[in-house]
Parts: structure tokens; C-alpha cells; sequence
């Protein structure tokens, strides 16, 4: 069976300071990764995934995640966060079913 | 366009009525699902239908009621809820329901069951 790890519950951050959100995975086979957004009262927008190919995945504002087989890890980062990225992060894994398996998430919070 | 829409965006209804949330989408995808979010959660998936087939019911009570019309259209009707199914329900698609895909989701109908 999939599953994903959030390591961190609650991450506060400076604005203009970086960012990098932690997500580990269990996945017996190729593993399809995502990481989703999600601002308070909203759905989930999707940041990137990784399928095959390079490691270092870019995505929307700003963001990419590297990763990395022997660690089983998909960590996410920004080089420099914006007021606007507080929000809920959720990384997620899929596999060989129809299901989509996530963490717990992730809460950002910016401080000015 | 990865736009899923959900009306209505806010509903309020007592235990005894019966109301119906409706998504929408125009990707082409043949998957369609429904999950169930509370408050600091991960989604927890409900229904997926499959080319206007149910293919996965999660074990979710029968005050839940799902229908695919078509398949770009999707809907959850609700009917004798208890005050613990408040919580976001969100809509997503996919290209065809299978776990590998990416799913695309809509912005939510907030519950709130009295």
C-alpha cells in the first residue's frame, strides 16, 4: 500500500526568507508524485508532479521539488516566500490503483 | 483549461432536508470523483466514477447519494445528514481514473449540516 509522511505539521517563515516543506513516501514501484496548494476555503491547486525524468521538478509561483529514490523523499521549496503563500501544502503519491494517497499536510505561515 | 466549477459554493441545510451539489467540468476527462475534507485534513475520497460508471464507493453511507449524468457532469445528493458530514466537499477529474494521473480539482461547496 502507498503512503505519504508529512514530517511537519506547522512551518512559520519570514517573507523573503525560503521555504522547504518535507514529504517522505512508501511506494513499491515507481512512485507518481504531487504536491497541492490549498489557500483557506479553497480546493486544491496543483503545484507540479513527478512521473520520470529529471528530479528537479518546477512548478507554479515560483516552486520546484527534488526527487530523490534513496530517501524516498519529494521535498518541496521556494527561494523566497510571498504573504500569499500561506496556505495549506499536501503532497500526495499515486500508484497502481485509482487512488491518490496524502500526507496530512503541511500549514505555512508568512510573518512579515 | 484545468477548470472544475462547483455550485453551490455555501449550503446550509437541516437534517431532514434534501439538497444536491453539483460539479462540472470541460477537460474531456472520463474520471470523476468526490471527497470529503474537515478542517486541517487531507481529502478523503468518497466516489470515482469512470466513464459515467461507478467504479469505487468507499464505504460511505447511503444519506450520500452520487449520479454521473453525463461525463462532464457530476453530482452528490444529500439526504438525511447528520451535523458530522459538515465539511468541504470537493469535486476532481482525471483523464481516465486510474492512480497515476493527475487529478484536477474544483473549488469546494463549504456544508453545513444543523
Amino acid at each position: 500500500a502507498q503512503s505519504v509522511t508529512q514530517p511537519d505539521i506547522h512551518i512559520t517563515v519570514s517573507e523573503g526568507a525560503s521555504l522547504e516543506l518535507r514529504c517522505n513516501y512508501s511506494y513499491g514501484a515507481t512512485p507518481y508524485l504531487f504536491w497541492y496548494v490549498q489557500s483557506p476555503g479553497q480546493g486544491l491547486q496543483l503545484l507540479l508532479k513527478y512521473f520520470s525524468g529529471d528530479t528537479l521538478v518546477q512548478g507554479i509561483k515560483g516552486f520546484e521539488a527534488e526527487f530523490k529514490r534513496s530517501q524516498s523523499s519529494f521535498n518541496l521549496r521556494k527561494p523566497s516566500v510571498h504573504w500569499s503563500d500561506a496556505a495549506e501544502y499536501f503532497c500526495a503519491v499515486g500508484g497502481g490503483d485509482y487512488k491518490l494517497s496524502f500526507g496530512a499536510g503541511t500549514t505555512v505561515t508568512v510573518r512579515a | 483549461d484545468t477548470e472544475v466549477t462547483q455550485t453551490p459554493k455555501h449550503l446550509v441545510m437541516g437534517m431532514t432536508n434534501k439538497k444536491s451539489l453539483k460539479c462540472e467540468q470541460h477537460m474531456g476527462h472520463r474520471a470523476m470523483y468526490w471527497y470529503k475534507q474537515k478542517a486541517k485534513k487531507p481529502p478523503e475520497l468518497m466516489f470515482v466514477y469512470s466513464y459515467e460508471k461507478l467504479s469505487i464507493n468507499e464505504s460511505v453511507p447511503s444519506r450520500f447519494s452520487p449520479e454521473c449524468p453525463n461525463s462532464s457532469l457530476l453530482n452528490l445528493h444529500l439526504h438525511a445528514l447528520q451535523p458530522e458530514d459538515s465539511a468541504l466537499y470537493l469535486c476532481a477529474s482525471s483523464q481516465e481514473g486510474r492512480g497515476t494521473e493527475t487529478q484536477y480539482f474544483g473549488p469546494g461547496t463549504r456544508l453545513l449540516v444543523l
